[in-house]
């Protein structure tokens, strides 16, 4: 089945800094989910985008919905160390229908 | 408002038993959805369900996977005949759903998980 192309695979950096990592598709996709997930733990929804080129913050967390509606980026700024997890995207391409999940970010912050 | 269950959280089943893996959605939701998880890898469909009505069943295998939510009661996914492959973390989410995409009705919530091992 088709999967989202989710980049960085991992990655390694110090607590303060920002980071950004993204998803492409070679399809559309009408709605954009970031998660993440903890060890253990089913995924946390994080920011929800719904409209090409939507620009949406959540705390230190900013996500856009790419206008050809085939990517979506996260960015996290100042770091810190309980952002340590797993970052899905997940693309919904119609309601009610399966979501299309990314590889994941592995984030690792080093105080 | 209490989040969506999922138990048992750990399940460990022997070739060839059953594993039944139950999930009640958030409260006010009538959409439940399965999804499979294997070690370091995203999160895979497997099936949607409405109260009595299997929806898209097309990420499930045919043989040995079958899935149920019934008018009262949680739904179930249930795996017979259980192989070392099918050892995995299952995820349930669930969504209100509202029919216009452009809505966080449709925003899909996750429980815990149910991580089955198979000996």
């Amino acid at each position: 089945g088709q999967q989202l192309n989710q980049s960085p695979q991992s990655m390694f950096i110090q607590e303060g800094e920002d980071v950004s990592m993204n998803c492409t598709s070679s399809s559309i996709f009408n709605t954009w989910l970031w998660y993440k997930q903890d060890p253990g733990e089913g995924p946390v929804l994080l920011i929800a985008l719904y409209k090409a080129g939507e620009l949406t913050s959540n705390g230190r967390l900013t996500a856009q919905f790419g206008i050809t509606r085939k990517d979506s980026f996260l960015n996290i700024s100042a770091s810190i160390p309980s952002d340590v997890g797993i970052y899905f995207c997940a693309g919904l391409k119609t309601s009610g229908s399966r979501l299309t999940f990314g590889e994941g970010t592995q984030l690792t912050v080093n105080p | 408002n209490a989040g969506v269950m999922q138990n048992p959280r750990h399940l460990v089943r022997r070739r060839g038993q059953e594993a039944r893996l139950r999930c009640s959605p958030m409260k006010g939701h009538s959409h439940v959805y399965w999804y499979r998880q294997l070690p370091e890898e995203g999160l895979k469909f497997m099936v949607y369900l409405q109260k009595e009505n299997i929806i898209d069943e097309s990420g499930m295998p045919k043989e040995r996977f079958s899935a149920e939510f019934p008018k009262e009661g949680p739904s179930i996914l249930r795996i017979q005949q259980v192989v070392r492959g099918d050892s995995a973390a299952y995820f349930c989410a669930s969504s209100r759903l509202a029919g216009d995409l452009a809505h966080s009705y449709n925003e899909q919530f996750f429980g815990p998980g149910t991580r089955l091992t198979v000996l």
